[in-house]
Protein backbone atom coordinates (compact mmCIF):
# COMPACT_ATOMS: atom_id res chain seq x y z
CA UNK A 1 0.00 0.00 0.00
CA UNK A 2 1.36 3.30 -0.83
CA UNK A 3 0.23 4.66 2.76
CA UNK A 4 -1.77 7.95 3.27
CA UNK A 5 -1.20 10.47 0.33
CA UNK A 6 -1.31 14.04 0.67
CA UNK A 7 -1.40 16.83 -1.94
CA UNK A 8 0.08 19.64 -2.10
CA UNK A 9 3.23 18.97 -0.54
CA UNK A 10 4.20 22.33 -0.15
CA UNK A 11 1.87 25.08 -0.83
CA UNK A 12 2.60 29.68 -1.15
CA UNK A 13 -0.64 31.58 -1.58
CA UNK A 14 -1.57 35.39 -0.35
CA UNK A 15 -4.07 35.80 2.28
CA UNK A 16 -7.16 36.04 1.26
CA UNK A 17 -6.81 33.21 -1.14
CA UNK A 18 -8.75 29.81 -0.74
CA UNK A 19 -6.42 26.62 -0.21
CA UNK A 20 -7.63 23.50 -0.43
CA UNK A 21 -5.61 20.66 0.94
CA UNK A 22 -6.16 16.90 -0.11
CA UNK A 23 -5.74 13.32 1.40
CA UNK A 24 -6.28 9.75 0.29
CA UNK A 25 -6.40 7.66 3.39
CA UNK A 26 -5.01 4.14 3.18
CA UNK A 27 -7.86 1.88 1.40
CA UNK A 28 -10.03 -0.07 3.72
CA UNK A 29 -9.77 1.99 6.60
CA UNK A 30 -12.69 3.68 7.94
CA UNK A 31 -11.49 6.59 10.00
CA UNK A 32 -9.38 9.50 8.64
CA UNK A 33 -8.10 12.95 10.87
CA UNK A 34 -6.88 16.10 9.85
CA UNK A 35 -4.27 17.45 12.25
CA UNK A 36 -2.22 21.08 12.11
CA UNK A 37 1.43 21.27 13.70
CA UNK A 38 3.39 24.41 14.73
CA UNK A 39 5.75 25.24 16.86
CA UNK A 40 3.49 27.31 19.26
CA UNK A 41 0.68 24.90 19.34
CA UNK A 42 2.04 21.69 18.65
CA UNK A 43 0.03 19.14 17.13
CA UNK A 44 -3.62 19.71 17.50
CA UNK A 45 -6.22 17.70 16.13
CA UNK A 46 -8.99 19.51 13.56
CA UNK A 47 -11.56 17.19 12.88
CA UNK A 48 -12.08 13.98 12.15
CA UNK A 49 -14.28 11.48 10.24
CA UNK A 50 -15.85 7.45 10.74
CA UNK A 51 -17.15 5.90 7.21
CA UNK A 52 -17.16 9.48 5.49
CA UNK A 53 -19.07 11.08 8.52
CA UNK A 54 -17.96 14.07 10.38
CA UNK A 55 -17.51 13.26 14.26
CA UNK A 56 -15.67 15.70 16.11
CA UNK A 57 -14.78 19.16 14.26
CA UNK A 58 -14.42 20.79 17.76
CA UNK A 59 -10.65 21.35 16.59
CA UNK A 60 -11.83 23.07 13.85
CA UNK A 61 -10.47 27.18 14.13
CA UNK A 62 -12.99 28.94 12.78
CA UNK A 63 -15.63 29.44 10.30
CA UNK A 64 -12.76 29.92 7.80
CA UNK A 65 -11.89 26.06 8.02
CA UNK A 66 -13.90 23.35 6.78
CA UNK A 67 -13.50 19.73 5.86
CA UNK A 68 -15.14 17.25 3.63
CA UNK A 69 -15.10 13.55 3.03
CA UNK A 70 -17.24 12.73 -0.33
CA UNK A 71 -16.32 9.02 0.07
CA UNK A 72 -13.95 6.72 1.24
CA UNK A 73 -10.86 7.17 -0.40
CA UNK A 74 -11.04 11.25 -0.55
CA UNK A 75 -11.14 13.70 2.09
CA UNK A 76 -10.21 17.95 1.86
CA UNK A 77 -8.92 20.92 3.73
CA UNK A 78 -10.13 23.86 2.91
CA UNK A 79 -9.42 27.58 4.11
CA UNK A 80 -11.05 30.51 2.98
CA UNK A 81 -9.88 32.95 3.46
CA UNK A 82 -6.54 31.97 4.07
CA UNK A 83 -4.62 34.22 6.51
CA UNK A 84 -0.82 34.22 7.76
CA UNK A 85 -1.47 32.54 11.11
CA UNK A 86 -2.76 29.47 9.06
CA UNK A 87 0.75 28.82 8.30
CA UNK A 88 1.75 25.21 9.61
CA UNK A 89 2.00 21.87 8.19
CA UNK A 90 -1.06 19.77 8.02
CA UNK A 91 -1.28 16.35 8.10
CA UNK A 92 -3.17 13.64 7.61
CA UNK A 93 -3.74 10.71 9.31
CA UNK A 94 -6.21 7.38 9.05
CA UNK A 95 -6.65 4.00 10.68
CA UNK A 96 -8.98 1.08 10.51
CA UNK A 97 -11.47 0.48 13.29
CA UNK A 98 -9.86 3.16 16.23
CA UNK A 99 -6.51 1.35 15.72
CA UNK A 100 -3.16 2.78 15.31
CA UNK A 101 -3.12 5.76 13.24
CA UNK A 102 -0.78 6.03 10.14
CA UNK A 103 -0.05 9.69 8.77
CA UNK A 104 0.93 11.18 5.72
CA UNK A 105 3.72 13.18 4.74
CA UNK A 106 2.26 16.43 5.36
CA UNK A 107 1.10 19.47 3.53
CA UNK A 108 3.48 22.52 4.41
CA UNK A 109 1.37 25.64 4.12
CA UNK A 110 2.67 29.38 3.92
CA UNK A 111 0.22 32.06 3.66
CA UNK A 112 2.22 35.29 2.86
CA UNK B 1 -10.26 14.26 29.53
CA UNK B 2 -7.04 12.51 29.60
CA UNK B 3 -3.56 14.76 29.11
CA UNK B 4 0.16 13.83 28.78
CA UNK B 5 3.14 15.75 29.35
CA UNK B 6 6.57 15.49 28.07
CA UNK B 7 9.08 16.88 30.74
CA UNK B 8 12.36 17.39 28.30
CA UNK B 9 11.52 19.77 25.23
CA UNK B 10 14.79 19.11 24.56
CA UNK B 11 17.50 16.43 24.81
CA UNK B 12 20.76 16.16 23.39
CA UNK B 13 23.25 13.09 23.34
CA UNK B 14 26.11 11.42 22.01
CA UNK B 15 25.97 8.84 20.20
CA UNK B 16 26.32 5.40 21.35
CA UNK B 17 25.00 7.14 24.97
CA UNK B 18 21.46 5.82 26.65
CA UNK B 19 18.93 8.08 26.37
CA UNK B 20 15.27 8.48 27.99
CA UNK B 21 12.75 10.34 26.82
CA UNK B 22 10.20 11.37 29.87
CA UNK B 23 6.32 11.34 29.41
CA UNK B 24 3.61 11.53 32.28
CA UNK B 25 0.09 10.74 31.65
CA UNK B 26 -3.06 11.90 33.61
CA UNK B 27 -5.50 9.59 33.80
CA UNK B 28 -7.06 7.23 37.09
CA UNK B 29 -8.15 5.25 34.76
CA UNK B 30 -6.53 2.18 32.65
CA UNK B 31 -5.31 3.72 29.43
CA UNK B 32 -3.57 2.85 26.02
CA UNK B 33 -0.60 4.79 25.39
CA UNK B 34 1.63 5.75 22.56
CA UNK B 35 5.12 6.86 21.26
CA UNK B 36 5.02 8.45 17.83
CA UNK B 37 7.97 9.90 16.18
CA UNK B 38 8.83 11.96 13.64
CA UNK B 39 11.37 12.22 11.62
CA UNK B 40 12.66 15.88 9.26
CA UNK B 41 10.04 16.50 6.79
CA UNK B 42 7.87 13.81 7.71
CA UNK B 43 4.70 12.67 9.22
CA UNK B 44 4.91 10.81 12.29
CA UNK B 45 5.31 6.94 12.84
CA UNK B 46 3.90 4.98 15.44
CA UNK B 47 7.16 3.52 17.42
CA UNK B 48 5.06 1.30 20.40
CA UNK B 49 2.26 1.15 22.11
CA UNK B 50 0.82 -0.03 25.85
CA UNK B 51 -2.06 -1.38 25.79
CA UNK B 52 -2.45 -4.00 28.53
CA UNK B 53 0.04 -6.85 29.97
CA UNK B 54 3.18 -6.62 30.37
CA UNK B 55 4.47 -3.22 31.98
CA UNK B 56 7.36 -2.78 29.72
CA UNK B 57 7.03 -2.56 25.67
CA UNK B 58 9.24 -2.99 22.52
CA UNK B 59 8.94 -0.95 19.65
CA UNK B 60 10.71 -0.20 16.71
CA UNK B 61 14.07 0.81 16.20
CA UNK B 62 15.48 -1.28 19.41
CA UNK B 63 13.20 1.53 21.25
CA UNK B 64 11.04 0.11 24.60
CA UNK B 65 8.92 2.01 27.55
CA UNK B 66 7.96 1.31 30.58
CA UNK B 67 4.55 1.97 31.95
CA UNK B 68 4.44 2.79 35.72
CA UNK B 69 0.70 3.05 36.93
CA UNK B 70 1.96 4.51 40.37
CA UNK B 71 3.63 7.45 38.38
CA UNK B 72 1.41 7.65 36.03
CA UNK B 73 4.65 7.51 33.65
CA UNK B 74 4.91 5.87 30.05
CA UNK B 75 8.66 6.70 29.71
CA UNK B 76 10.35 6.18 26.44
CA UNK B 77 14.50 4.57 26.22
CA UNK B 78 16.56 3.19 24.61
CA UNK B 79 20.09 2.16 25.37
CA UNK B 80 22.57 3.48 23.13
CA UNK B 81 21.00 5.84 20.16
CA UNK B 82 22.34 5.92 16.59
CA UNK B 83 22.76 9.32 14.65
CA UNK B 84 19.76 8.17 13.38
CA UNK B 85 17.65 8.64 15.44
CA UNK B 86 17.84 12.30 15.71
CA UNK B 87 14.00 13.19 15.35
CA UNK B 88 10.70 14.18 17.31
CA UNK B 89 9.07 12.47 19.70
CA UNK B 90 5.55 12.51 20.59
CA UNK B 91 3.95 10.74 23.38
CA UNK B 92 0.12 10.22 22.88
CA UNK B 93 -3.15 9.20 24.70
CA UNK B 94 -6.51 8.85 23.91
CA UNK B 95 -8.65 11.98 24.41
CA UNK B 96 -11.74 9.96 25.76
CA UNK B 97 -9.64 7.85 28.23
CA UNK B 98 -9.77 4.05 28.37
CA UNK B 99 -9.01 2.07 25.64
CA UNK B 100 -9.98 4.38 22.41
CA UNK B 101 -7.64 4.81 19.96
CA UNK B 102 -9.82 7.05 17.82
CA UNK B 103 -9.14 10.66 19.32
CA UNK B 104 -5.43 11.19 20.75
CA UNK B 105 -3.99 13.89 22.70
CA UNK B 106 0.31 14.48 21.90
CA UNK B 107 2.12 15.64 24.00
CA UNK B 108 4.84 18.82 23.12
CA UNK B 109 7.07 16.43 21.69
CA UNK B 110 10.57 16.47 22.43
CA UNK B 111 13.35 16.61 20.11
CA UNK B 112 16.42 14.48 20.11
CA UNK B 113 19.61 15.37 18.91
CA UNK B 114 22.53 12.87 18.40
CA UNK B 115 25.95 14.09 18.06
CA UNK B 116 28.71 12.07 16.81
Amino acid sequence: DAGVIQSPRHEVTEMGQEVTLRCKPISGHDYLFWYRQTMMRGLELLIYFNNNVPIDDSGMPEDRFSAKMPNASFSTLKIQPSEPRDSAVYFCASTYSGNEQFFGPGTRLTVL
Amino acid sequence: AQSVTQLDSQVPVFEEAPVELRCNYSSSVSVYLFWYVQYPNQGLQLLLKYLSGSTLVKGINGFEAEFNKSQTSFHLRKPSVHISDTAEYFCAVPVAGGTSYGKLTFGQGTILTVHP
